[in-house]
C-alpha cells in the first residue's frame, strides 16, 4: 500500500528562520511527487512536481528536493506570508489516484 | 495556465434539497477530474475519480447515490449533493488532470451549509 508520511505536524518560526518540510513516501514505481500549498479556506495551490531522485526545483523562497525515499520543501528566509499548510502527494505507477500526506502547517511570525 | 474554477464558491440550503457544483478547467482539457472532501484542520478526502465519459469511481464508504457526478465534457464535472442533510455540510474541492501531465490542479472549493 502507498504511503506518504509528511513532518512534522506543525512547525512555527520567526521571520527569516530557514527550515525543511519533509515528505517520505512508499511507493512502487513513483511517477511523481507533488507540493501544494493550502490556504485556510481555499484549494491547494500548485507549488512543484518532482519526477526523479536527484530533482530539484525552486519557486522564489522555496525549494523542492527528491530522493528514492523523500521530498524536502526548504524555506529560505521564510515571511509571514509563507504561512500555509504544505500538502505532499505522490503519484504511484500502479494508481492513477494521488495519495496524499496529512500536511504541515507552517506558522511565520513577524 | 492550469486553472481550474469552481462555482458556487459558497452555498447555503435547506435539509432535503439538492445542490449542484461546477468544476470547470479553463485553460486545458481535463482528462480525469477528482472530488475531495475536507473537514476543518483535516487533509483532503478523495470522493471519486471521474474521467470524461465514463461513469465516476467511487471511494469506499461514500454513497454514489447520494454524490451524483458527472464528468461529460473534457472541461466540466458536476457534483450533485442529493438530498443535503447537515452532516453533508462541508468543503468540497475539485480537482483536475489532463494534457499527459501526471499534476492535478486544484479549483479553490466550495463551501456547503446544510441547515
Amino acid at each position: 500500500e502507498d504511503q506518504v508520511t509528511q513532518s512534522p505536524e506543525a512547525l512555527r518560526l520567526q521571520e527569516g528562520e530557514s527550515s525543511s518540510l519533509n515528505c517520505s513516501y512508499t511507493v512502487s514505481g513513483l511517477r511523481g511527487l507533488f507540493w501544494y500549498r493550502q490556504d485556510p479556506g481555499k484549494g491547494p495551490e500548485f507549488l512543484f512536481t518532482l519526477y526523479s531522485a536527484g530533482e530539484e526545483k525552486e519557486k522564489e523562497r522555496l525549494k523542492a528536493t527528491l530522493t528514492k525515499k523523500e521530498s524536502f520543501l526548504h524555506i529560505t528566509a521564510p515571511k509571514p506570508e509563507d504561512s500555509a499548510t504544505y500538502l505532499c502527494a505522490v503519484q504511484a505507477g500502479g494508481s492513477y489516484i494521488p495519495t496524499f500526506g496529512r500536511g504541515t502547517s507552517l506558522i511565520v511570525h513577524p | 495556465g492550469a486553472v481550474v474554477s469552481q462555482h458556487p464558491s459558497w452555498v447555503i440550503c435547506k435539509s432535503g434539497t439538492s445542490v449542484k457544483i461546477e468544476c470547470r478547467s479553463l485553460d486545458f482539457q481535463a482528462t480525469t477530474m477528482f472530488w475531495y472532501r475536507q473537514f476543518p484542520k483535516q487533509s483532503l478526502m478523495l470522493m471519486a475519480t471521474s474521467n470524461e465519459g465514463s461513469k465516476a469511481t467511487y471511494e469506499q464508504g461514500v454513497e454514489k447515490d447520494k454524490f451524483l457526478i458527472n464528468h461529460a465534457s473534457l472541461t466540466l464535472s458536476t457534483l450533485t449533493v442529493t438530498s443535503a442533510h447537515p452532516e453533508d455540510s462541508s468543503f468540497y474541492i475539485c480537482s483536475a488532470r489532463g494534457g499527459g501531465e501526471e499534476t492535478q490542479y486544484f479549483g479553490p472549493g466550495t463551501r456547503l451549509l446544510v441547515l
